[in-house]
């Protein structure tokens, strides 16, 4: 499958500071990527979509101002927490959309990356 | 509110037995289903795709579609200890997105 990379794996950081999540697709042009959120012992929630040369598209109660999301180009795209908090501590997981003609029919499939696992003291 | 659930676990079975998941969606569009493994601490990995009715088999994995009954599945053969994680049924909602069930954890006992 497609690669899809993440950094960094793991961040701790004060309370009040930002910080910076990159998400990269290795081998794929994804023009579409997903950051969501997970919180221990529950499912993935969707925070935001990052499409390639235009604004993300937030999902409802997400913050866009807290939550800033750039996506420069079609192999990266940036999440950055903005003053951070505790209750912001959480495992973010981006994922990338690899969406490419095959023999077989379209392929339209997202690949996670390895997730960033943000601590705020 | 378009929806994706999963039969709740734990599912605890024995090494080399079948464990089987199943997942119900609400939305009769949806076209594209997935099966994601998630091991603990760590993200999702994709390990079954289907786009039509009847099953796809890869590995030891075989998903199951019946898009009339709104129903997915995915029966693990063989079942081995490196197989226990959480298991997350995900359908595409037509806008690209994925909606996910809550989860299934298995364990499988040596």
């Amino acid at each position: 499958g497609a690669v899809v990379s993440q950094h960094p794996s793991w961040v701790i950081c004060k309370s009040g500071t930002s910080v910076k999540i990159e998400c990269r697709s290795l081998d794929f042009q994804a023009t579409t990527m997903f950051w969501y959120r997970q919180f221990p012992k529950q499912s993935l929630m969707l925070m935001a979509t990052s499409n390639e040369g235009s604004k993300a598209t937030y999902e409802q109660g997400v913050e866009k101002d807290k939550f800033l999301i750039n996506h420069a180009s079609l192999t990266l795209s940036t999440l950055t927490v903005t003053s951070a908090h505790p209750e912001d501590s959480s495992f973010y997981i981006c994922s990338a959309r690899d969406l490419r003609p095959t023999t077989a029919g379209a392929i339209d499939t997202q690949y996670f990356g390895p997730g960033t696992r943000l601590t705020v003291l | 509110q378009k929806e994706v659930e999963q039969n709740s676990g734990p599912l605890s079975v024995p090494e080399g037995a079948i464990a089987s998941l199943n997942c119900t969606y609400s939305d009769r569009g949806s076209q594209s289903f997935f099966w994601y493994r998630q091991y603990s601490g760590k993200s999702p990995e994709l390990i079954m795709s289907i786009y039509s009715n009847g099953d796809k088999e890869d590995g030891r994995f075989t998903a199951q579609l019946n898009k009339a009954s709104q129903y997915v599945s995915l029966l693990i053969r063989d079942s081995q200890p490196s197989d226990s994680a959480t298991y997350l049924c995900a359908v595409n909602q037509g806008d690209y997105k994925l909606s996910f069930g809550a989860g299934t954890t298995v364990t499988v006992r040596a």
